[in-house]
């Protein structure tokens, strides 16, 4: 079935550095997507959404990129932070109740 | 204000009994959603409500799982005769209206023994 998923599952990066976590989607009459944060015992955090009005979004060390052609989308975090280690999903919002659709993670880890 | 809460945190069941797990969404948010997430993996739509309604539970994978929101606040999502294959965290989601910001609750983590 349509759903969306991401390419890498674990992502390593030293302090400092920028991070990309990259994400698929596969239903084209998707017009919604969110990137959550969950760190371990807790629930997803929001970080940013992006309408498919748009192919760029920016906040505050975060930028969310949305290319439809190919249905792809991607969490760019600049100057990787320790805080920043935890799961990242992004997430499809459709449906009338408009119900989240979640990929299954990538886990970034930051070494110091 | 306060977030989502839910309880218990946490839960340990032994195969085939009841539980009752419950969310307390953020005040005047409308649309409750519950989840499953499963060990590793990202959470799965269990059922959704606006206001008292349950507009949606295509999600809830059997007849055992059920849940209710009769006052259009608090929501329980309750298990019966639970299988080991229930064990996951159980997340709550509310937001101030149907396409609006979801905010997480901690989720209960279910283990079925």
């Amino acid at each position: 079935g349509e759903s969306v998923g991401l390419h890498l599952p674990t992502l390593s990066v030293q302090e400092g550095d920028n991070s990309i976590i990259n994400c698929a989607y596969s239903n084209s009459a998707s017009d919604y997507f969110i990137w959550y944060k969950q760190e371990s015992g807790k629930g997803p955090q929001f970080i940013i959404d992006i309408r498919s009005n748009m192919d760029k979004r920016q906040g505050q060390r975060v930028t969310v990129l949305l290319n439809k052609t190919v249905k792809h989308l991607s969490l760019q975090i600049a100057a990787t932070q320790p805080g920043d280690s935890a799961v990242y999903f992004c997430a499809e919002n459709r449906g009338a109740g408009n119900m989240l659709t979640f990929g299954g993670g990538t886990r970034l880890m930051v070494k110091p | 204000g306060a977030g989502v809460s839910q309880s218990p945190r946490y839960k340990v069941a032994k195969r085939g009994q009841d539980v009752a797990l419950r969310c307390d969404p953020i005040s005047g948010h409308v649309s409750l959603f519950w989840y499953q997430q499963a060990l590793g993996q990202g959470p799965e739509f269990l059922t959704y409500f606006q206001n008292e309604a349950q507009l949606d539970k295509s999600g809830l994978p059997s007849d055992r799982f059920f849940a209710e929101r009769p006052e259009g606040s608090v929501s329980t999502l309750k298990i019966q005769r639970t299988q080991q294959e229930d064990s996951a965290v159980y997340l709550c989601a509310s937001s101030f209206s149907s396409g609006n910001e979801q905010f997480f609750g901690p989720g209960t983590r279910l283990t079925v023994l």
